[in-house]
């Protein structure tokens, strides 16, 4: 099992420039989450779904959109990129309180 | 909103030392979760808490879920190197899926 995976593992993009990020898991979680993580800080969840076909808003949802149509993806995406986006993105499944995380994927916006 | 408030924020320690950290809330939790975080990768769970009063081993690994339900510990016993990163508590808010993550705790080990 390849578990949680995140594509790309790194991307560079212009002020407004728009982007989606994949990621995968293989586990047949119910759950999925996006998280963000800044310089020093923990991470700070932005959107999540219980379920094919759901999702919900998290702590810092703005200027970020997801969707869920298949059960083993989770697509975050950035509609028009700003500077203050940049960050390191984590997925994650669960099964119950567990959480599995992705690799990351760092994006810098300049 | 809500906030987890960790301390220490990071601590130097020499091999073999024990070490330990708290997590505080400003309001209940059913739930504490334990995570190390390497340079580069994503949290990994260490260990789950799910009632208060609850002490649960991992190894060298010992956290504690508190009486108040606000507040949960980590202790690790005879720290090695590979000791090193952050570590995490994490939980959701009762009644929601909306995980929080406290600021974390960044260990270093002397050898």
């Amino acid at each position: 099992n390849a578990g949680v995976t995140q594509t790309p593992k790194f991307r560079v993009l212009k002020t407004g420039q728009s982007m989606t990020l994949l990621c995968a898991q293989d586990m047949n979680h119910e759950y999925m989450y996006w998280y963000r993580q800044d310089p020093g800080m923990g991470l700070r969840l932005i959107h999540y779904s219980v379920g094919e076909g759901t999702t919900a808003k998290g702590e810092v949802p703005d200027g970020y959109n997801v969707s869920r149509l298949k059960k083993q993806n989770f697509l975050l995406g950035l509609e028009s990129a700003a500077p203050s986006q940049t960050s390191v993105y984590f997925c994650a499944s669960s099964y119950r309180e567990t959480q599995y995380f992705g690799p990351g994927t760092r994006l810098l916006v300049l | 909103g809500q906030q987890l408030n960790q301390s220490p924020q990071s601590m130097f320690i020499q091999e073999g030392e024990d070490v330990s950290m708290n997590c505080t809330s400003s309001s209940i939790f059913n739930t504490w979760l334990w995570y190390k975080q390497d340079p580069g990768e994503g949290p990994v769970l260490l260990i789950a808490l799910y009632k208060a009063g609850e002490l649960t081993s991992n190894g060298r690994l010992t956290a504690q879920f508190g009486i108040t339900r606000k507040d949960s510990f980590l202790n690790i016993s005879a720290s090695i190197p590979s000791d090193v990163g952050i570590y995490f508590c994490a939980g959701p808010p009762p009644g929601t899926y909306k995980y929080i993550f406290g600021t974390g705790t960044r260990l270093k080990v002397l050898a």
